[in-house]
């Protein structure tokens, strides 16, 4: 069974804080890598995606993925308390039918004024 | 603007309805998604399609079927709704060009309760 691993939270950190979400995963094939963001009541929406090893930086946010240890994390600079959501890592799968994503079972993070 | 559009955002049916929930998106993706989404298992892939008329099965598929007659509209299906198909729904859609690379656009989401 593929799977996708994040630790549940809930993760609190104060404002102006760094935040630093992980995701393992299990296949060893997966190429395609995502975070979403989820307010309370709202569906999910892509923050960041990431194809290849190292580092993508987008404003705040930092996606940093090293296949080797398959292992994903986001990092948010500066965190806000807008930024109080659930984070899900999404996996692209290998083989078999094209474009499917697994997704973890998301990590709530909380930003305290 | 990007728009996937879910029919109906609450619905309560009673045990052994047949349920339709539907969606539209607007963005001439050919892939389209159902999902559904329960406290502490995350969000697990009913059904998806990858263009008009075909469907494969996702991760959990059991009581459900599907139907994509028009590439604009994918709709979800509960033969005979069970207490424990009460969940979160959720229908996304992707362009197929984009593959494995492509990003996913959510619905808002039917809330489904089966009494």
């Amino acid at each position: 069974q593929k799977e996708v691993e994040q630790n549940s939270g809930p993760l609190s950190v104060p404002e102006g804080a760094i935040a630093s979400l992980n995701c393992t995963y299990s296949d060893r094939g997966s190429q395609s890598f995502f975070w979403y963001r989820q307010y309370s009541g709202k569906s999910p929406e892509l923050i960041m995606s990431i194809y290849s090893n190292g580092d993508k930086e987008d404003g705040r946010f930092t996606a940093q993925l090293n296949k080797a240890s398959q292992y994903v994390s986001l990092l948010i600079r500066d965190s806000q308390p807008s930024d109080s959501a659930t984070y899900l890592c999404a996996v692209s799968r290998y083989g078999g039918s094209q474009g499917n994503l697994i997704f973890g079972k998301g990590t709530k993070l909380s930003v305290k004024p | 603007d990007v728009k996937v559009t879910q029919s109906s955002r609450y619905l309560v049916k009673r045990t052994g309805e047949k349920v339709f929930l539907e969606c539209v998106q607007d963005m001439d993706h050919e892939n389209m998604f159902w999902y559904r989404q329960d406290p502490g298992l995350g969000l697990r892939l009913i059904y998806f399609s990858y263009d008009v008329k075909m469907k494969e099965k996702g991760d959990i598929p059991e009581g459900y079927s599907v139907s994509r007659e028009k590439k604009e509209r994918f709709s979800l299906i509960l033969e005979s709704a069970s207490t424990n198909q009460t969940s979160m729904y959720l229908c996304a859609s992707r362009f197929r060009d984009r593959g494995l690379s492509g990003e996913l656009f959510f619905g808002e989401g039917s809330r489904l309760t089966v009494l």
